[in-house]
């Protein structure tokens, strides 16, 4: 099953408004990575976090590492049509060679 | 263009039948994982493969196997296919095995069972 979750699983937001996706581990991750999927496309990466407490800033997406490396959070201000796909988090422990994706966050954009 | 090539992009086909999917990575990556995306599902973890060895495998059914050859390329077979096996499978490469490698996604193989 997964080890990393992710909250919500849908969000729908109107244009303009700012909205938070959320991802949890229930072990401590030596980093967390994150990834976007436009409809119909492949996951794209974004950004990886590796520092306790480490935050992030891509134009309007924020990325935040909690303090115990075990969640972390993507915050989108001003939300724009551009930004419709699923968002996906994935952990990475330290012990363990692969990836851990969570199950997405699928955004939606009400203009 | 990501650099991740993957064959064939769709591929319909009848239950007990098997199917190979095909994946080049990225120039310069040692590394391929597949995964399988089912509708409105997530990423899920089957296989990855380093410089043609099996490094960690996840929730990768015995009906599946796949490997990597020594030009790196990678392929993931499917056997007695069932209609639960349709879904879009993803290969993704990366420069070392390690779990805080990047993944670089191909566009991905969508297949249909019948």
């Amino acid at each position: 099953g997964q080890q990393v979750m992710q909250i919500p699983q849908y969000q729908h937001v109107q244009e303009g408004e700012d909205f938070t996706t959320y991802c949890n581990s229930s072990t401590t991750l030596s980093n967390i990575q994150w990834y976007k999927q436009r409809p119909g496309g492949h996951p794209v990466f974004l950004i990886q976090l590796v520092k306790s407490g480490e935050v992030k800033k891509q134009k309007r997406l924020t990325f935040q590492f909690g303090e115990a490396k075990k969640n972390s959070s993507l915050h989108i201000t001003a939300t724009q049509t551009t930004d419709v796909g699923t968002y996906f988090c994935a952990g990475h422990r330290s012990n363990d060679y692969k990836l851990s994706f969570g199950a997405g966050t699928t955004v939606t954009v009400r203009a | 263009d990501s650099g991740v090539t993957q064959t064939p992009k769709h591929l319909i086909t009848a239950t007990g039948q098997r199917v190979t999917l095909r994946c080049s990575p990225r120039s310069g990556d040692l590394s391929v994982y597949w995964y399988q995306q089912s509708l409105d599902q997530g990423l899920q973890f089957l296989i990855q493969y380093y410089n043609g060895e099996e490094r960690a495998k996840g929730n990768i059914l015995e009906r599946f196997s796949a490997q990597q050859f020594p030009d790196l390329h990678s392929e993931l077979n499917l056997s007695s296919l069932e209609l639960g096996d349709s879904a879009l499978y993803f290969c993704a490469s990366s420069v070392g095995n390690s779990g805080a490698n990047v993944l670089t996604f191909g566009a991905g193989s969508r297949l249909t069972v019948l």
